[in-house]
């Protein structure tokens, strides 16, 4: 099955403490993970991929395939980085066709 | 560079009501993905254009959800008759193509309350 937990719905740390949001998927193939990101009253978009092995905003994410992981951090959160975060899988759907499964997400609330 | 549009951004309707949404996607993306994402989920895939062709619907309820993309650029997603378990936020996305792996670029989303 395809799948993708992010087990917290909540996580609330103070600003300047490193930030670690949880996400475990399974996938039988290659897996390819996202995080997307929605700041409040904006649009669901785009943070990291893993396949760029980039650091966006301070935040990277390694795979883990021997943890089926892909956990988000970064080490000194600040104010902007409150929103939700989503964890998602290009896992294949009907006829072969690549699509994203997501996680439910979690609530990143960083305290001043 | 104008991103995804959706409207209405709100709607209210009762039980066994008709509903339409529209998206506009990004001028030159060829696959658009309808998701519905209920309070406290992520959002799941409803249906995928190619073009104006669909890609996948798998998980599209058929017996009241219909969706076209007549000239391969606007979409519209339709209810009929919608159920309370269809109260959710209903998302347009785009990408350039259909690769595994490209960034999906989205809309603001519809806000639907079946009461």
């Amino acid at each position: 099955a395809q799948r993708v937990t992010q087990p917290e719905k909540l996580l609330s740390v103070f600003k300047g403490a490193p930030v670690e949001l949880k996400c475990n998927y399974s996938y039988s193939g290659s897996p390819e993970l996202f995080w997307y990101v929605q700041y409040s009253r904006q649009r669901l978009q785009l943070l990291l991929r893993h396949i760029s092995r980039e650091s966006i905003k301070g935040f990277t994410a390694d795979l883990n395939k021997g943890e089926t992981s892909f956990h988000l951090k970064k080490p000194f959160a600040q104010e902007e980085d409150s929103a939700m975060y989503y964890c998602a899988l290009s896992g294949q759907g009907m006829d072969s066709n690549y699509q994203l499964i997501w996680g439910a997400g979690t609530k990143l609330i960083i305290k001043p | 560079e104008a991103g995804v549009a959706q409207s209405p951004r709100y709607k209210i309707i009762e039980k066994r009501q008709s509903v339409a949404f529209w998206c506009n996607p990004i001028s030159g993306h060829a696959t658009l993905y309808w998701y519905q994402q209920i309070l406290g989920q992520g959002p799941k895939l409803l249906i995928q254009f190619q073009n104006n062709g669909v890609v996948d619907d798998s998980q599209l309820p058929k017996d009241r959800f219909s969706a076209e993309r007549l000239k391969g650029v606007d979409s519209t997603l339709k209810i009929q008759p919608a159920k309370l378990e269809d109260s959710a936020v209903y998302l347009c996305a785009s990408s350039l193509v259909r690769l595994r792996g490209i960034e999906q670029f989205f809309g603001p989303g519809t806000r639907l309350t079946v009461l």
